[in-house]
C-alpha cells in the first residue's frame, strides 16, 4: 500500500548531539518531499522540501535532509541539536502521479526530546 | 502579515451540537485545505478547495461539510457533532506544493 513512514515514534537526543529523523515513502514515481516541525500547541511550519535536483537538500533552523531514490528515503539531520529543536516533527509526501500530483499525505511523526 | 488565521482557537460542544470553524488568509492562495490532527495519526486531510466556488473530499470527509464562497476563506462545518470529532483541526493554503499552516482550532467533544 502506499504509505509514508516514520519508523521512530519518539527520540531523545542530548544537546549537541547529532539527529537523524528516519522517513520511507512507498510511491512508484519520485514524490514531492517534505519535512515540517510542530512546536506545542502551533501549527505546522516547513523546514525543507525536495521536487528535483541536488539530493541533499538544506533547510532553515540548520536542518537538511537527503534524497535516496535506492532506499527511497528522505531522513532529516541536523548536526548539533539544540534545546529548542524539541518537537514533533513530520515528513510529507504529494505522490507524482506521471505529472499529476495527489494530495499531501503525512508520515504520523517523531516526537523530539532533547536532554540537558 | 497574518498568513493563515483559524477561528476559534478552542471549542467544547456536546454531542449533536453544530458549529462553523473559519480559515482566513491572506496570501491570495488558490489551494486551501482542513486537516485533523489526532494522536499517532499524524495529519489527515478532510476536504480541500482548489479555488473559489469549488470543494473536494479528503481522507475523511464524513460529518462535515466545506465552503469556499470567497478565495479568502475556507469554512468546515460540523452539523451534528460527535465525540469522534474531538481533534485539532488545522486549516492550511497553498500556491504550490508547500502549505501555510494555521496554529490549529482545538474542538472537544462531550
Amino acid at each position: 500500500a502506499q504509505s509514508v513512514t516514520q519508523p521512530d515514534i519518539h527520540i531523545t537526543v542530548s544537546e549537541g548531539a547529532s539527529l537523524e529523523l528516519r522517513c520511507n515513502y512507498s510511491y512508484g514515481a519520485t514524490p514531492y518531499l517534505f519535512w515540517y516541525v510542530q512546536s506545542p500547541g502551533q501549527g505546522l511550519q516547513l523546514l525543507l522540501k525536495y521536487f528535483s535536483g541536488d539530493t541533499l537538500v538544506q533547510g532553515i533552523k540548520g536542518f537538511e535532509a537527503e534524497f535516496k531514490r535506492s532506499q527511497s528515503s528522505f531522513n532529516l539531520r541536523k548536526p548539533s541539536v539544540h534545546w529548542s529543536d524539541a518537537a514533533e516533527y513530520f515528513c510529507a509526501v504529494v505522490p507524482n502521479y506521471g505529472g499529476s500530483q495527489g494530495n499531501l499525505i503525512f508520515g504520523k511523526g517523531t516526537k523530539l526530546s532533547v536532554k540537558p | 502579515n497574518a498568513g493563515v488565521t483559524q477561528t476559534p482557537k478552542f471549542r467544547v460542544l456536546k454531542t449533536g451540537q453544530s458549529m462553523t470553524l473559519l480559515c482566513a488568509q491572506d496570501m491570495n492562495h488558490e489551494y486551501m485545505y482542513w486537516y485533523r490532527q489526532d494522536p499517532g495519526m499524524g495529519l489527515r486531510l478532510i476536504h480541500y478547495s482548489v479555488g473559489e466556488g469549488t470543494t473536494a473530499k479528503g481522507e475523511v470527509p464524513d460529518g462535515y461539510n466545506v465552503s469556499r464562497l470567497k478565495k479568502q476563506n475556507f469554512l468546515l462545518g460540523l452539523e451534528s457533532a460527535a465525540p469522534s470529532q474531538t481533534s485539532v483541526y488545522f486549516c492550511a493554503s497553498s500556491h504550490g506544493q508547500g502549505r501555510h499552516f494555521g496554529d490549529g482550532t482545538r474542538l472537544s467533544i462531550l
